[in-house]
């Protein structure tokens, strides 16, 4: 069985740094791409970032670009989103999800499993 | 970027009645579209793939269907453990977007 577990969320200052994890079992890592989803208390889901199963492609949303750095240990089957230059919008819960291939840039890609969250809070 | 738009945004609905909640891209994305449930305090669920493909495990009282920019999620017979909030996302394009969600209140 799949299992997600995220960690590392918690308050952070506009203009500060957060690094969250997701520790993944229950399968063989690299055999899919994984994302970061996010979402605003009360509001909709929207994707942030992902890597491809063997790590070599990130992705990222427009809102996040040149602030948000996802990268992936294999050899700690975790990846890792280093949150710079925070801002008031980024305060969310952020999920771990796994697409359902190795590769992102695929028609008909999935979030297969998603992780339980973790919150981030992010003011002054 | 594409833009998914759900209707309606909220309903309220008996045990037993059958519910569609439909979904919009901006452009055609043919059936590039999945569905997810989510319950409060809950991480998303996936219930359907590629439009009309149903997960493992998921109740065949779910159904979806569409092609090109308009999509639907059927459940028939609503089951108390359906009051949810039910968003759609395309996989046509990069950024991967979501509909905002359209929240299943019992009446």
């Amino acid at each position: 069985e799949v299992q997600l577990v995220e960690s590392g969320g918690g308050l952070v200052r506009p203009g500060g740094s957060m690094r969250l994890s997701c520790a993944a079992s229950g399968f063989t890592f690299g055999s899919y791409a994984m994302n970061w989803v996010r979402q605003p208390p009360g509001k909709g889901l929207e994707w942030v970032s992902a890597i491809s199963g063997r790590g070599g492609d990130t992705y990222y949303a427009d809102a996040v670009k040149g602030r948000f750095t996802l990268s992936s240990d294999s050899s700690k089957n975790s990846v890792f989103l280093q949150m710079n230059s925070l801002r008031a919008e980024d305060a969310a819960m952020y999920y771990c999800a796994t697409g359902n291939s190795p590769w992102f840039n695929l028609n008909g890609e999935y979030f297969h499993s998603w992780g339980q969250g973790t919150l981030v809070t992010v003011s002054s | 970027d594409i833009q998914m738009t759900q209707s309606p945004s909220s309903l309220s609905a008996y045990v037993g009645d059958r519910v569609n909640i439909t979904c919009r891209a901006s452009q055609n994305i043919n059936t590039n579209l999945n569905w997810y449930q989510q319950k409060p305090g809950k991480a998303p669920k996936l219930l359907i793939t590629v439009s009309s493909s149903l997960q493992s495990g998921v109740p065949s009282r779910f159904s979806g269907s569409g092609s090109g920019t308009q999509f639907t999620l059927t459940i028939n017979s609503l089951q108390p453990e359906d009051f949810a909030t039910y968003s759609c996302q395309q996989s046509y394009t990069i950024p991967r977007t979501f509909g905002q969600g359209t929240k299943v209140e019992i009446k």
